[in-house]
C-alpha cells in the first residue's frame, strides 16, 4: 500500500544530543514537508522541499535541519540548538495543484 | 504573512445535530482548501477539499467556499460522537506549494 511512514513513533532526547526522525514515503510525490504540532496547537511548518537536493525553510526552521537526497526521504534532525523540542512531529508529501497532503503517522519527541 | 484563521472552540453540539466549522484566509492567492479531521494523539486525517466557490457535498459533509469573502466552512450533519476530534483548514496556494494551517477547531460531540 502507498504512503508515508514516519520512524520512530516515539523519541526520548537527552539533552544536548542531536536526533534524527525518519520520513519515508512510496506515493512518488515530488513536495514534502515537516510540521510541528504542540499540544492544543496548530501545525508549524519547519522545512518544505519541492524537488530532490532542494529545500526551504519554513516558519520555524531554527534548530532543525534536513536533507533530500532522494525523493522518497526526508529526514529531519533535531539539533541541540532547538532549546524546547518537546512536540509531535508530523511529516507530510504532496503532488503540485490542487491536490491535499498525506500525513505520516507521527514523531512524539520528548527531552528527558 | 498567510493566514488562516478558526474559532479555537471548543464547540459543543449534541449528538443528531448539526455542527458548523468556520475558517477565513488572508491570502487572496489561496486556490484550494482542505479539511482535516485530526483525532487526540494522531495525525490529521483528510475530510474534504474544495477549491470552487459554492458547495460540495460528501455524505454527512459540506464544505462551503467563498472566495470574495475569503471564508470557507465544514458544516457535518446527524453529528456522532465518533465526530469528535480538532477540524484543520488549511489552504494552498495557486502555485501549488505551501499549504498554510488554521489553528484547528475543537467539536465535541455530546451523545
Amino acid at each position: 500500500d502507498g504512503g508515508i511512514t514516519q520512524s520512530p513513533k516515539y523519541l526520548f532526547r537527552k539533552e544536548g544530543q542531536n536526533v534524527t526522525l525518519s520520513c519515508e514515503q512510496n506515493l512518488n510525490h515530488d513536495a514534502m514537508y515537516w510540521y510541528r504540532q504542540d499540544p492544543g496547537q496548530g501545525l508549524r511548518l519547519i522545512y518544505y522541499s519541492q524537488i530532490v537536493n532542494d529545500f526551504q525553510k519554513g516558519d520555524i526552521a531554527e534548530g532543525y535541519s534536513v536533507s533530500r537526497e532522494k525523493k522518497e526521504s526526508f529526514p529531519l534532525t533535531v539539533t541541540s540548538a532547538q532549546k524546547n523540542p518537546t512536540a509531535f512531529y508530523l511529516c507530510a508529501s504532496s503532488t503540485g495543484g490542487n491536490t491535499e497532503a498525506f500525513f505520516g503517522q507521527g514523531t512524539r519527541l520528548t527531552v528527558v | 504573512q498567510k493566514e488562516v484563521e478558526q474559532n479555537s472552540g471548543p464547540l459543543s453540539v449534541p449528538e443528531g445535530a448539526i455542527a458548523s466549522l468556520n475558517c477565513t484566509y488572508s491570502d487572496r492567492g489561496s486556490q484550494s482548501f482542505f479539511w482535516y479531521r485530526q483525532y487526540s494523539g494522531k495525525s490529521p486525517e483528510l475530510i474534504m477539499f474544495i477549491y470552487s466557490n459554492g458547495d460540495k457535498e460528501d455524505g454527512r459533509f459540506t464544505a462551503q467556499l467563498n472566495k470574495a469573502s475569503q471564508y470557507v466552512s465544514l458544516l457535518i450533519r446527524d453529528s456522532q460522537p465518533s465526530d469528535s476530534a480538532t477540524y484543520l483548514c488549511a489552504g494552498r496556494d495557486n502555485y501549488g506549494q505551501n499549504f498554510v494551517f488554521g489553528p484547528g477547531t475543537r467539536l465535541s460531540v455530546l451523545p
